[in-house]
């Protein structure tokens, strides 16, 4: 039941777009988005809910289509700043107020000059 | 406003020796989760904690790793004895709110080396 997420890794340059898919096989009840940088903690960026509820910061832009499983975040107009390996977590029920996430392997994002 | 706190950040013991991290969560946070993270791997869940029960250690190899969180505060985590596949970063991190869908706050996580 781990989600699946695409590209395993992407190369921009400054200003350039990109796109990040995570996907899963079974029914979702939330998608939450998270960065890493290396050496460094996870930190949040967005929670997806169903029912189109969206929690995050105002810079970061997501879907999920809940009839296909699938989020996407979108990072326009990269910046150096947005290097990092991006995970989603997803979560197939509240269990009973806090969800439990399961994690994709991630996507490695590298922005250069 | 403080993060999550852990400690060591760093640790390297031989094979067979016990280990034990702790972690202190944002103050107010009911939540509490033990992470384990390998290398080019997403976090994995080991054990949760909503204030002092533990509601979910199914990930927890229960044989050689146990957990605690005493007052439903700062948590420790513990493997005896440690094996050359526990080398890894383990992460604890910590949300507000049970009853609905919250960001997660994690610490800047402990590296175990096993040797």
């Amino acid at each position: 039941q781990q989600p699946v997420q695409s590209p395993q890794a992407v190369i921009l340059r400054e200003g350039e777009d990109a796109v990040i898919n995570c996907s899963s096989s079974k029914a979702l009840y939330s998608v939450h988005w998270y960065r890493q940088k290396h050496g460094e903690a996870p930190v949040f960026l967005m929670i997806l809910l169903k029912g189109g509820e969206q929690k995050g910061h105002e810079k970061i832009s997501a879907s999920f289509n809940e009839k296909k499983q699938q989020s996407s975040l979108y990072l326009t107009a990269s910046q150096l700043s947005y290097s990092g390996t991006y995970f989603c977590g997803t979560a197939q029920s509240p269990q009973g107020g806090s969800e439990k996430l399961v994690f994709g392997k991630g996507t490695k994002l590298t922005v250069n000059p | 406003e403080a993060g999550v706190v852990q400690s060591p950040r760093y640790k390297i013991i031989e094979k067979k020796q016990p280990v034990a991290f702790w972690c202190n969560p944002i103050s107010g946070h009911n939540t509490l989760y033990w992470y384990l993270q390998n290398l080019g791997q997403g976090p994995e869940l080991l054990i949760r904690y909503e204030n002092e029960e533990a509601v979910d250690d199914s990930q927890l190899p229960k044989d050689r790793f146990s957990a605690e969180r005493l007052k439903g505060v700062d948590s420790t985590l513990k493997i005896q004895p440690a094996e050359l596949g526990d080398s890894a970063v383990y992460l604890c991190a910590s949300s507000l709110d049970p009853a609905s869908a919250e960001e997660q706050f994690f610490g800047p996580g402990t590296r175990l080396t096993v040797l």
